[in-house]
């Protein structure tokens, strides 16, 4: 059964350092999506990304962040300069059409920021 | 603003005991409403969905209700197994068939015990 991969599984960083978060959406989806969980906290949408750009982001998706789907493939989240806030789970999901937006989740990047 | 909420966890039961999670949520409009689970180490995914007032979602022995009226998608089971153990989300989507957004509640831990 398909399924959307991520790596690493688990990433530490020094504050400050740049990150990127890899994701391999299901082959045929069309709507690409991150989502992070910080410890304790809920599940929270950070962007949605369709025909190349963000369709949608949330207010956590400032500056720092950036999203880009490379070659076709991969989806990647950088952050560019890391605060110790944004240590967290980060999910990637995919979804194949917008009149079935089963969004299929991937298990996470944990992001530890030291 | 859009929002959902769960009841608290753990929720530890015993094998064959009955299961409610509940959930209420918060919105505007019409929303779809769903339920994810994240078994240990894996990715969230979906159980089952409603997308307008008084349909049931059901799966895997799994049933809830979207209840407009007292804005409720509880989650119930009649007989939990071991392996139901794991984190239950109740999630909500404004433009589901525009490739929407998901806002999710907290997460419900469940915990069966043989």
């Amino acid at each position: 059964e398909p399924e959307v991969t991520q790596t690493p599984s688990h990433q530490v960083t020094q504050m400050g350092q740049e990150v990127i978060l890899r994701c391999v959406p299901i082959s045929n989806h069309l709507y690409f999506y991150w989502y992070r969980q910080i410890l304790g906290q809920k599940v929270e949408f950070l962007v949605s990304f369709y025909n190349n750009e963000i369709s949608e982001k949330s207010e956590i998706f400032d500056d720092q962040f950036s999203v880009e789907r490379p070659d076709g493939s991969n989806f990647t989240l950088k952050i560019r300069s890391t605060k110790l806030e944004d240590s967290a789970m980060y999910f990637c999901a995919s979804s194949e059409t917008r009149t079935n937006n089963e969004q299929f989740f991937g298990p996470g990047t944990r992001l530890t920021v030291l | 603003g859009n929002s959902v909420t769960q009841m608290e966890g753990p929720v530890t039961l015993s094998e064959e005991a009955f299961l409610t999670i509940n959930c209420t949520y918060t919105a505007t409009g019409y929303p779809s409403l769903f339920w994810y689970v994240q078994y240990p180490g894996e990715g969230l995914q979906l159980l089952l969905k409603a997308t307008k007032a008084d349909d049931k979602g059901s799966n895997k022995g799994f049933e809830a209700t979207y209840r407009k009226e007292t804005t409720s998608f509880h989650l119930e089971k009649g007989s939990v197994q071991v392996s139901d153990s794991a984190v239950y989300f109740c999630a909500l989507s404004q433009n589901y068939n525009q490739g929407g957004k998901l806002i999710f509640g907290q997460g419900t831990e469940l915990s069966v015990k043989p």
